[in-house]
């Protein structure tokens, strides 16, 4: 029944290492976001996949590389994590105005 | 650069009161979202204003968007311990959800 489902839900990992968080939605929208939710609460869009193709790219280090195997996901792959990266990361989709968000991911990187 | 600004960034208050929160901006959107967030949840959308004035109900809820589309404020009558969150505006400059900029939040607590 999950709208839009994350995982994981938390990810503590080390300096330096790869790793992926991954998105699913199930309500047929064709634009999907991945968000940054930084210590105080301040939320900004990182990337936009329309119909699996990149809009929007914000100022985002390239470390950060999001994939859209299909118009239901987008995943997000980030590289030589870095301590400045520990945030909440929401998935998110839309088909109109109103944006559907995931529970988000944790990540803290130590 | 913040585009929205909201105020104030804390509220806490009684079971009962009615509270406003407010969200600024120098910029025009042609729609304006307003958002709770719940600790551990994604934020889940309460409303969208698209028209310059327009007014909004939803239950114990007032949502209002500026004349010049620039500003909006939520109106909570009679708040109860259910109404704390964070609640979040979001512009948008288009006519979708592609680009929306969110302010700077308001975390309300209700005790009761």
């Amino acid at each position: 029944d999950t709208a839009v489902s994350q995982t994981p839900k938390y990810l503590v990992t080390q300096m330096g290492n790869d790793k992926s968080i991954k998105c699913e939605q199930n309500l047929g929208h064709d634009t999907m976001y991945w968000y940054k939710q930084d210590s105080k609460k301040f939320l900004k869009i990182m990337f936009s996949y329309n119909n699996k193709e990149l809009i929007i790219n914000e100022t985002v280090p390239n470390r950060f590389s999001p994939k859209s195997p299909d118009k239901a996901h987008l995943n997000l792959h980030i590289n030589s994590l870095e301590l400045g990266d520990s945030a909440v990361y929401f998935c998110a989709s839309s088909q109109a105005r109103g944006i559907t968000f995931g529970s988000g991911t944790r990540l803290t990187v130590v | 650069t913040q585009l929205l600004e909201q105020s104030p960034q804390f509220l806490s208050i009684q079971e009962g009161e009615n509270l406003t929160v407010y969200c600024n901006s120098s910029s025009v959107f042609s729609s304006l979202q307003w958002y709770r967030q719940e600790p551990g949840e994604g934020p889940v959308l309460l409303v969208t204003v698209v028209t310059g004035g327009e007014v909004k109900k939803l239950k114990r809820l007032t949502f209002q968007f500026g004349d010049a589309r620039k500003d909006s404020s939520l109106h909570i009558t009679a708040a109860q311990p259910g109404d704390t969150g964070l609640y979040l505006c979001a512009g948008a400059r288009d006519s979708g959800a592609n680009n929306l900029f969110f302010g700077t939040g308001t975390r309300l607590t209700v005790i009761p």
